[in-house]
């Protein structure tokens, strides 16, 4: 069975810092991979997506994630952090082409202090 | 475009009781899955929901179950309820073979 990875579970980071979230998968074949942000009080909402193409993918909010296929993965970086970004992160992977679900990696808790 | 919309949004039931949830999904996505949320599980994988017809389903027992109407509406039913099945229940949605959309959930609470 399909299994990801987050490495670190609370990540403590000042304003400005630049952030890395580290996530690895299991599967060794053709995957589709994501980011997913949790606000405080909010839903997950989709923070970049990976299907194919340019191994460096964008997303919003200034956040973006290298997909590593030789490593099996695909972190999530941005180069100067905001208290805003304060949140659960998620990093998920689908290997079925949406039919066999979403595995979830156990999530990252960020907290930014102002 | 309006987005995944949940209801109810929270729910308090008995063991032994069972219960629906329901998930309307962004218009023109035909794809519906569900997803139950704890905080020692994380994010696990119910079944999802393609033109009315499970195509997949998560290790779940039997008590979990759903289906979808002609509308991409979903609903999920939990049978014989357990403690352990206090859970946020998430729904989302998608275009064929794209990037799934979240609802906000219900928050079940089993007593």
């Amino acid at each position: 069975a399909q299994s990801v990875s987050q490495h670190n579970h609370h990540v403590i980071l000042s304003e400005a810092a630049s952030l890395e979230l580290g996530c690895n998968y299991s599967y060794g074949g053709t995957v589709n991979l994501f980011w997913y942000v949790q606000y405080p009080g909010q839903h997950l909402q989709l923070l970049l997506k990976y299907f194919s193409g340019d191994p460096l993918v964008k997303g919003i909010k200034g956040f973006e994630a290298e997909f590593i296929k030789s490593k099996f993965s695909f972190n999530l970086r941005k180069p100067s952090v905001q208290w805003s970004d304060t949140a659960e992160y998620f990093c998920a992977v689908d290997s079925g082409g949406g039919a066999d679900g979403l595995t979830f990696g156990k999530g990252t808790h960020l907290i930014i202090q102002p | 475009k309006a987005g995944v919309t949940q209801t109810p949004r929270y729910l308090i039931k008995t063991r032994g009781q069972q219960v629906t949830l329901s998930c309307s999904p962004i218009s023109g996505h035909r794809s519906v899955s569900w997803y139950q949320q704890t905080p020692g599980q994380g994010l696990q994988f119910l079944f999802e929901y393609f033109s009315e017809t499970q195509r997949n389903k998560g290790n779940f027992p039997g008590r979990f179950s759903g289906r979808q109407f002609s509308n991409s509406r979903s609903e999920m039913n939990v049978s014989t309820l357990e403690l352990g099945d206090s859970a946020l229940y998430l729904c989302a949605s998608s275009l064929v073979d794209q990037a799934q959309y979240f609802g906000p959930g219900t928050r079940l609470t089993v007593t």
